[in-house]
């Protein structure tokens, strides 16, 4: 699996969108980029995934630069309920494994 | 509601008392897997199923069983535990294909 490059910390105002980074600048053509996050020692949480397209659902958005070496999540309007560590693990579709990092600790502040 | 158990939440033992942590998951998936977490080292995986009677190790697999008799169930054995298996445990599955994996909320394991 290509590693991935995440700021260990940010911090976010409720309300406002949360925009985070990751860099994965040795993918592979085949391989996707997830994102998961965990909330205080609870299991993971699958958020979104991509391949190059921007993908879009109910929790976030996934925007892919066209060389695929990197690639932001988009919480567009964070609560204090996002409060989380955010993980971004690259792979490809038959992959067993996830990798995961250190990911970045997300801290929305009211 | 889909969802992957794990059973217990919390457990507290002793070194050398064989225990298995359950994991079942009502989505009919094919993959399961196992992880543990501790502070400074992350998620790392266990053992992983690709489905019924097919297991693998992942990168930490001493000391730990797993067995895939049925698609929903895929246990977690310490046969001797010691100390060191002191850790957050979590489940996960998913379906083939490039998917999300669910996760379960997790077994904390302590062992005296």
């Amino acid at each position: 699996d290509a590693k991935t490059t995440q700021p260990p910390s940010m911090d976010c105002a409720e309300g406002r969108a949360a925009n985070l980074p990751c860099n994965h600048s040795t993918i592979s053509g085949n391989e996707y980029v997830y994102w998961y996050r965990q909330i205080h020692s609870q299991g993971p949480q699958y958020i979104i995934h991509g391949l190059k397209n921007n993908e879009t659902n109910e929790m976030a958005s996934l925007i892919i630069t066209e060389d695929r070496k990197s690639s932001t999540l988009i919480l567009p309007h964070a609560t204090l309920r996002d409060t989380a560590v955010y993980y971004c693990i690259v792979r490809s579709g038959g992959d067993y494994k996830l990798s995961f990092g250190a990911g970045t600790t997300v801290t929305v502040r009211a | 509601e889909a969802q992957v158990t794990q059973n217990p939440r919390y457990l507290i033992t002793v070194t050398g008392k064989k225990l298995t942590v359950t994991c079942s998951q009502n989505m009919n998936h094919e993959y399961m897997s196992w992880y543990r977490q501790d502070p400074g080292l992350g998620l790392r995986q266990i053992y992983y199923s690709m489905n019924v009677e097919v297991t693998d190790k992942g990168d930490v697999p001493e000391g730990y069983k797993v067995s895939r008799k049925e698609k929903r169930n895929f246990p977690l054995i310490l046969e001797s535990p010691s100390p060191n298996q002191t850790s957050l445990y979590f489940c996960a599955s998913r379906q083939q294909g490039a998917l999300g994996y669910t996760f379960g909320s997790g077994t904390r394991l302590t062992v005296v």
